[in-house]
């Protein structure tokens, strides 16, 4: 199975900062790589597929980048609608999904 | 949209059926998911469906326990989950799967709870 390491877990940040969050797969993924945001109490949100493909709706700060085992999201101007835990995730094959383990981006 | 529904407090080594309730999209046409994320944890992928429900594929810790399906005519999506473990505890999503993409809408999620 295609293991997925996120990095950092965790990372402050101020409003208006520029933030880079990295996704790397255990083997080559192509470009089969997707972002969520996750707020508190609530459902996964799609911000980005295939790697680089913003999903309808998502502001123009997000963006992703990568492809084969590196992937990164960055968000260009960190607003504070931002602050919620990130996630990417691998469909390389639809047998078997993979994600992430997290990325919390906090207020510093 | 995805409405989840089933869950609730079960006993180790009991059974529950999860009924995901699908609307305003091509139920028939989507691959489906089901998705869980233990309390203060990540997101684990757990189940997939196809379109016709003849491919089904799943973690590897629920293999021989959960069993997913789908009934188009109802546009409903299930998980039933037998021999439940304390690590099963979670709240379970249902997703579609965008075609040829991956997972782009979620349920608000149901809790299952598995504790004597």
């Amino acid at each position: 199975d295609i293991q997925m390491t996120q990095s950092p877990s965790t990372l402050s940040a101020s409003v208006g900062d520029r933030v880079t969050i990295t996704c790397r797969a255990s083997q080559s993924i192509s470009r089969w790589l997707a972002w969520y945001q996750q707020k508190p109490g609530k459902a996964p949100k799609l911000l980005i597929y295939k790697a680089s493909s913003l999903e309808s709706g998502v502001p123009s700060r997000f963006s992703g980048s990568g492809s084969g085992t590196e992937f990164t999201l960055t968000i260009s101007c960190l607003q504070p609608d931002d602050f919620a835990t990130y996630y990417c995730q691998q469909y390389n094959s639809y047998s078997s999904l993979t994600f992430g383990g997290g990325t919390k981006v906090e207020i510093k | 949209q995805l409405v989840e529904s089933g869950g609730g407090l079960v006993q180790p080594g009991g059974s529950l059926r999860l009924s995901c309730a699908a609307s305003e999209f091509s139920f028939s046409s989507h691959w489906m998911s089901w998705v869980r994320q233990a309390p203060g944890k990540g997101l684990e992928w757990v189940a997939n469906i196809n379109q016709d429900g003849n491919g089904k594929y799943y973690v590897d810790s629920v293999k021989g326990r959960f069993t997913i399906s789908r009934d188009s005519a109802k546009n409903s999506l299930y998980l039933q989950m037998n021999s439940l473990r304390a690590e099963d505890t979670a709240v379970y999503y249902c997703a579609k799967i965008a075609v040829g993409e991956t997972i782009d809408y979620w349920g608000q999620g149901t809790l299952v709870t598995v504790s004597s």
